[in-house]
């Protein structure tokens, strides 16, 4: 499923850095989401987006922001202040109520 | 509040051996169910969802609302259902499926 796109597969950053990791998609849907995935810990909501323009946080938003000024576009920035940041992120979208696609994920760690 | 338990970190069977994945949640409305799986080096995908009522993969799931479970099953399993399997849950109505809720997540292991 090539509709979503996340870029880089690999992420690495420094130590009060921001960094951010790119989430596109070709499938015309309205709605974006960013999860954190971490072992033994399933899937956890970071934000999420319905529509171009508006946001909204999910359960562990603390440390990251977002951005959808595109339908097709929502880059997830990880801040210095997001303490633990190594993780594997996966980008989802989806429309109406069809279920979510999801990318092949951004693995990020700390140098 | 909503929750998806998946009690089960790690579950292993051999191959041909009956399977069953579960799966408990909690939501006062109306829910909708699904099961995705994320296959070694492989993008998560969706399974099933409870109001295809279908089968996948020789998998099957019954949502029961009065034990409040979504247990994933297949009479008989392969080597190649060795994944990663998880249990999520969306509230129904709207006009949008909305966000997921998701369980932790249960690695399945077959022998062979």
């Amino acid at each position: 499923d090539g509709g979503i796109t996340q870029s880089p597969k690999y992420l690495f950053r420094k130590e009060g850095q921001n960094v951010t990791l790119s989430c596109e998609q070709n499938l015309n849907h309205d709605a974006m989401y960013w999860y954190r995935q971490d072992p033994g810990q399933g899937l956890r909501l970071i934000y999420y987006s319905q529509i171009v323009n508006d946001f909204q946080k999910g359960d562990i938003a603390e440390g990251y922001s977002v951005s959808r000024e595109k339908k097709e576009s929502f880059p997830l920035t990880v801040t210095s202040a997001q303490k633990n940041p190594t993780a594997f992120y996966l980008c989802a979208s989806s429309w109406g109520h069809q279920p979510q696609h999801f990318g092949d994920g951004t693995r990020l760690s700390i140098l | 509040a909503q929750r998806v338990t998946q009690p089960e970190k790690l579950l292993s069977v051999f191959k041909g051996a009956p399977v069953e994945l579960k799966c408990n949640y909690s939501y006062s409305g109306s829910p909708e169910l699904f099961w995705y799986v994320q296959y070694s080096r492989q993008r998560l995908q969706l399974l099933l969802r409870h109001i295809s009522r279908e089968s996948i993969k020789g998998f099957t799931a019954d949502l029961n609302k009065g034990e409040t479970s979504f247990h994933l099953k297949k009479p008989f399993a392969q080597e190649e259902d060795s994944a990663m399997y998880y249990c999520a849950l969306s509230r129904a109505g709207g006009s949008t499926l909305g966000r997921l809720y998701f369980g932790r997540g249960t690695q399945l292991t077959v022998w062979p």
